[in-house]
């Protein structure tokens, strides 16, 4: 089973809807990450976390919320769905040590109309 | 604003070649840097990780880090159809509580 998790894998949704994006992991990590993806941009920095208490916004959080369920589990949502979240969204984790590698999950491809 | 930037490409080099990537850094103070391997429809995945001066080899894989001319590489000796993916290169940077900061990343073919 894969150690990084995100349901749904592909989602479309419509103008002013909310959504809710899951991930969840088995790798005992407490450090949490989203990011979306966008052709020519790279990846970028919606929210991240790095205990169940301890929630911060990243690069572009406007639009988006996160809740931190469990240590394992951290999920996004989009209150009102825009066309421009259209995008690749990854959750990844990290273990806090000195290299603190990030594994990603496989990602969930959203598509706003 | 933290930047990092990459040759968008793609940059192609037949079989058996060296394919080299560079990506560049603002910020004169950064520590440790990431090299990501992202195959088409799939998730990222670290293949290098440097954060002193001078080369890392892993394999067919080599990291070059020089931080006064604040650039990082990463050369792929032997290059194989199956290395053409999107290489992404990723700087932490001073005070950025541990986040990374992406660069969009060069995309590879290799080529038969």
């Amino acid at each position: 089973d894969a150690d990084v998790t995100q349901t749904p894998r592909n989602r479309i949704t419509k103008t002013g809807k909310r959504i809710m994006l899951e991930c969840s992991q088995t790798k005992g990590h407490d450090r949490m990450y989203w990011y979306r993806q966008d052709p020519g941009l790279g990846l970028r920095l919606i929210y991240y976390s790095f205990d169940v208490k301890d929630i911060n916004k990243g690069e572009i959080s406007d639009g988006y919320s996160v809740s931190r369920q469990a240590q394992a589990k951290f999920s996004l949502s989009l209150e009102s769905a825009i066309p421009n979240q259209t995008a690749l969204y990854f959750c990844a984790t990290s273990d806090g040590g000195y290299q603190e590698t990030q594994y990603f999950g496989p990602g969930t491809r959203l598509l706003v109309l | 604003q933290k930047e990092v930037e990459q040759n968008s490409g793609p940059l192609s080099v037949p079989e058996g070649a060296i394919a080299s990537l560079n990506c560049t850094y603002s910020d004169r103070g950064s520590q440790s840097f990431f090299w990501y391997r992202q195959y088409s429809g799939k998730s990222p995945e670290l293949i290098m990780f440097i954060y002193s001066n001078g080369d890392k080899e892993d394999g067919r894989f080599t990291a070059q880090l020089n931080k006064a001319s604040q650039y990082v590489s990463l050369l792929i000796r032997d290059s194989q159809p199956s290395d053409s993916a999107t290489y992404l290169c990723a700087v932490r940077y001073p005070g950025s509580a541990r986040q990374l900061t992406f660069g969009s990343g060069t995309q590879l073919t290799v080529l038969p």
